[in-house]
Order: structure tokens, then sequence, then C-alpha cells
């Protein structure tokens, strides 16, 4: 079973630049969430995807946006990047959109905005 | 923003010590779910309670629920070194599916 891989680890971009950061999901999940989690807090929830369509979306502009693939990997794209951007960013995956749906995290991607 | 509160922040113990986390949300729940995390890295499932439950245990984890108080609390027993991490809660609502709404967290460090 393979698990949540995300690529890049670490990413430094100036302001104003565009990121795309990539996710692959677990084997057998149909779901992909993404959270941003800035230092020393705890993740919050940017959007979910399910079977390639958002179906659920955080307070973030819309700068933020996202894909979801028919092999069920994910982008999260960041447009006119800032300062306030910088923090890592978690992709989960999950079996469904039901509840109680335990997430599985990839090691997420450390991105800094200078 | 932050829909859950977390009790203590910081927390440091001796090996062979238990470690009780509290967690607090404000609005109903369908499920709750605690996840450790490593320095730096990504989340780790622990355990999920439903709203109807009100104990669970695995392996040296116990959570309780009180849907009353809108309160959860996480104990480890008989703590080890490698339990240092940092611990969250997460609140599944009603209405949103498998999003999750993550608390602040508690920073475990067990001391050998």
């Amino acid at each position: 079973e393979t698990g949540v891989t995300q690529s890049p680890t670490h990413l430094i971009k100036t302001r104003g630049q565009q990121v795309t950061l990539r996710c692959s999901s677990q084997s057998g999940h149909n779901t992909v969430s993404w959270y941003q989690q800035a230092l020393g807090q705890g993740p919050q929830f940017i959007f979910q995807y399910y079977r390639e369509e958002e179906n659920g979306r955080g307070n973030f502009p819309p700068r933020f946006s996202g894909l979801q693939f028919p092999n069920y990997s994910s982008e999260l794209n960041v447009n006119a990047l800032e300062l306030d951007d910088s923090a890592l960013y978690l992709c989960a995956s999950s079996l469904g959109d039901r509840y109680n749906s335990p997430l599985h995290f990839g090691n997420g991607t450390r991105l800094t905005v200078t | 923003s932050q829909q859950g509160e977390e009790d203590p922040q910081a927390l440091s113990i001796q090996e062979g010590e238990n470690a009780t986390m509290n967690c607090s949300y404000k609005t109903s729940i369908n499920n709750l779910q605690w996840y450790r995390q490593n320095s730096g890295r990504g989340l780790v499932h622990l355990i999920l309670i439903r709203s109807n439950e009100r104990e669970k245990h695995s392996g040296r984890l116990r959570v309780t629920l009180d849907t009353s108080k809108k309160s959860s609390s996480l104990l480890i027993t008989a703590s080890r070194a490698a339990d240092t991490a940092s611990y969250f809660c997460a609140r599944g609502g009603e209405t949103s599916g498998s999003r999750l709404t993550f608390g602040e967290g508690t920073q475990l460090t067990v001391n050998p």
C-alpha cells in the first residue's frame, strides 16, 4: 500500500510569484484535502476534492485553486504569493467524502515566500 | 479560524507517567479525531470517536467524549520518549463530510 506523497518537500518563492504543489493519494483513496499549517498553529482547511470535483472550501481567497486528476492525484496552485502564505502545506487523502473517514496525510511541502 | 481549543498548550512529563490532553469545541460534531505530528512532518491519525460514543481505547490511548460539555480528552498511559510530539484534536462537523477543523495542538515532551 503506497502512502500519500507530496512534492516538492521545500520551496522558496518570491512575493507575487505563482506556485504549484503536488500530491499523490494513498492507493484506493478517491478524496483529497489540502490544509495550510502556519508555524505553531493547527492545520487549516483549504479545500477538498472528491472524484475530480471541489466539494468543500475553507476561508481562503480564490488565488488558492486546485485540481484532482482521474488517478486521484491532486495539485494546489497559489497565485500572487504573499508573505503570509509561508507555511507547511499538507495533503491528505481518504476513502470517499463520508463522515467518520480518517485522513491520511503526506509529509507536506514547506513553502517560504520572501 | 480554529473552532477548537486544546489544553494545555504544552505538557512536559517523565517517561512512565500518564499524559492527558483536553480539547473543547463550539459547534455540534459528527465525530472527533486525534492526530499526532512529529516536528515539521505530516499528521498521523490516532483515533476517531463518533458523537454517539463516550469512550474509546487503542493500545495505550484512551479517548473520551462528552458532547454535553463539548469536550474530549486524550490519555496516553505509560508514556515513552517516542511519544514526544504535537497532538491535535480535529472536529468532523455534521455537514462537512470528511472535512476536519483542527485545534491549536498540545506539545507533549516526554523526558527519558
